[in-house]
């Protein structure tokens, strides 16, 4: 089985300001890693993804994760983050083969203040 | 651009009483989950399915939920009879299980049982 912790469940940054957002995944089995945002009042959209190769992975709005496999770890950076970027964030794992079930961290709620 | 599509958006319904959400998949999907969204849980896997068959349901209360999908541009999940601790929101998401690996999440159906 696996597991995801996101050591966050708040994180409030000015704006034009940097952001990380933290996970960490606990599995007996390789994994895929993968970042959802969630917008208010909106369905899930994946970020990124980890399946393989490069451990750095870049993904839409200018978002991008390092795979740690030493430190089972998937933080999410943005180097400048804007107001359009409040929402909430959720890493997710799965099963390298076999399985298609992602499990869900409980989410980081990113506030950009002005 | 093609989205997954749920029905009804918002339902408030009476303890005892009978809900049905609807999922429409992506046209070519053969995957398809069911998840629930409360503060307390965060996202769980209810169910899910591949070429309509049921994978797994291991997430559902057995005793009151159901999920089919009658065809492949319909999938469905039941709760009868409701409960208050039901209320939450329910997203589907659809995938290939290859390729790419993404799951593409519904706007989510917000149920509220009195």
């Amino acid at each position: 089985a696996q597991s995801v912790t996101q050591l966050d469940s708040q994180v409030p940054v000015f704006e034009e300001a940097p952001v990380e957002l933290r996970c960490n995944y606990s599995s007996s089995v390789s994994v895929y890693l993968f970042w959802y945002v969630q917008y208010p009042n909106q369905g899930l959209q994946l970020l990124l993804k980890y399946l393989s190769g490069s451990t750095l992975v870049k993904g839409i709005n200018g978002f991008e994760a390092e795979f740690n496999k030493s430190q089972t770890s998937f933080h999410l950076r943005k180097p400048s983050v804007h107001i359009s970027d409040t929402a909430e964030y959720f890493c997710a794992v799965r099963p390298g083969a076999g399985s298609y079930q992602l499990t869900f961290g409980k989410g980081t709620k990113l506030s950009v203040i002005p | 651009d093609a989205r997954v599509t749920q029905t009804p958006r918002h339902k408030v319904t009476e303890m005892g009483q009978e809900v049905t959400m609807r999922c429409q998949p992506i046209l070519g999907h053969n995957t398809v989950f069911w998840y629930r969204q409360t503060m307390m849980q965060g996202l769980e896997l209810l169910a899910y399915f591949r070429n309509r068959a049921p994978l797994d349901d291991s997430g559902m209360p057995k005793d009151r939920f159901s999920a089919e999908m009658p065809d492949a541009t319909l999938a469905t999940l039941k709760i009868q009879p409701s409960e208050p601790r039901d209320s939450a929101v329910y997203f589907c998401a659809s995938g290939l299980p290859t390729g790419t690996d993404t799951q593409y999440f519904g706007p989510g159906t917000r149920l509220t049982v009195l």
